[in-house]
């Protein structure tokens, strides 16, 4: 069964610092991939999707992901942090077993420190 | 586009009353999903539609919760009676049916029962 690991339940970074978010994932097949981003009070945005096309994905607001399939993970990110950047980021699976679902990560909280 | 549609965006209600919840997916849309967050259950999936049909109710927590799709543009989520554990932000995501799997979500529907 599909599933993914955020390593980091919280990650603080001074602004214009760079940001590492950390995700592993668990398939038997070649996923899809996806790193979504919730503001406070606000829904979940797409920030990018890795889908067995280029390795390299990159996303909006300057942040990109690497699919690493021999080290079965999937880190988000950003070369120069932003107050803006602050909020929580979801790693998500999409569970082969049934395309239609969506395997989220427990999410990291980004704090930035001016 | 406007997004995914969610109506109302807060809403508190008195334990025993009924609370109908709604949403607009993104026109051309052909699944539709609802989620339910709350801090110490994460994001958890409740149904999911696919053509107006549902599809997987096993997330459905009890015969309180029902939902309906009876459009391409619209579905509902009721609660009935509501109970105070009910409280959190419901969230509704649409997607397309053309292989893609990646979700759009609302801005959500803070629901708080006292």
């Amino acid at each position: 069964a599909q599933s993914v690991t955020q390593l980091d339940s919280h990650v603080s970074v001074s602004e214009g610092t760079p940001v590492l978010l950390r995700c592993n994932y668990s398939s038997s097949y070649s996923p899809s991939l996806f790193w979504y981003v919730q503001h406070p009070n606000k829904g979940l945005q797409l920030l990018l999707k890795y889908t067995s096309a280029a390795t390299l994905v990159k996303g909006i607001n300057g942040f990109e992901a690497e699919f690493k399939k021999s080290e079965t993970s999937f880190h988000l990110t950003k070369p120069s942090a932003h107050m803006s950047d602050a909020a929580e980021y979801f790693c998500v699976v999409s569970d082969w077993g049934n395309t239609d679902k969506l395997i989220f990560g427990t999410g990291t909280r980004l704090q930035v420190f001016p | 586009d406007a997004g995914v549609i969610q109506s109302p965006r807060h809403e508190v209600t008195e334990m025993g009353q009924e609370v109908t919840l709604r949403c607009k997916p993104i026109s051309g849309h052909n699944s539709l999903f609802w989620y339910r967050q709350t801090m110490m259950r994460g994001l958890e999936l409740l149904i999911y539609f696919n053509n107006n049909v549902p599809i997987d109710d096993s997330g459905m927590p009890e015969d309180r919760f029902s939902a309906k799709m009876p459009n391409a543009s619209f579905s509902t989520l009721k609660i009935q009676p509501s109970e105070p554990r009910d409280s959190a932000v419901y969230f509704c995501a649409s997607r397309t049916g053309t292989g893609s799997h990646e979700q759009y979500f609302g801005p959500g529907t803070r629901l708080t029962v006292t």
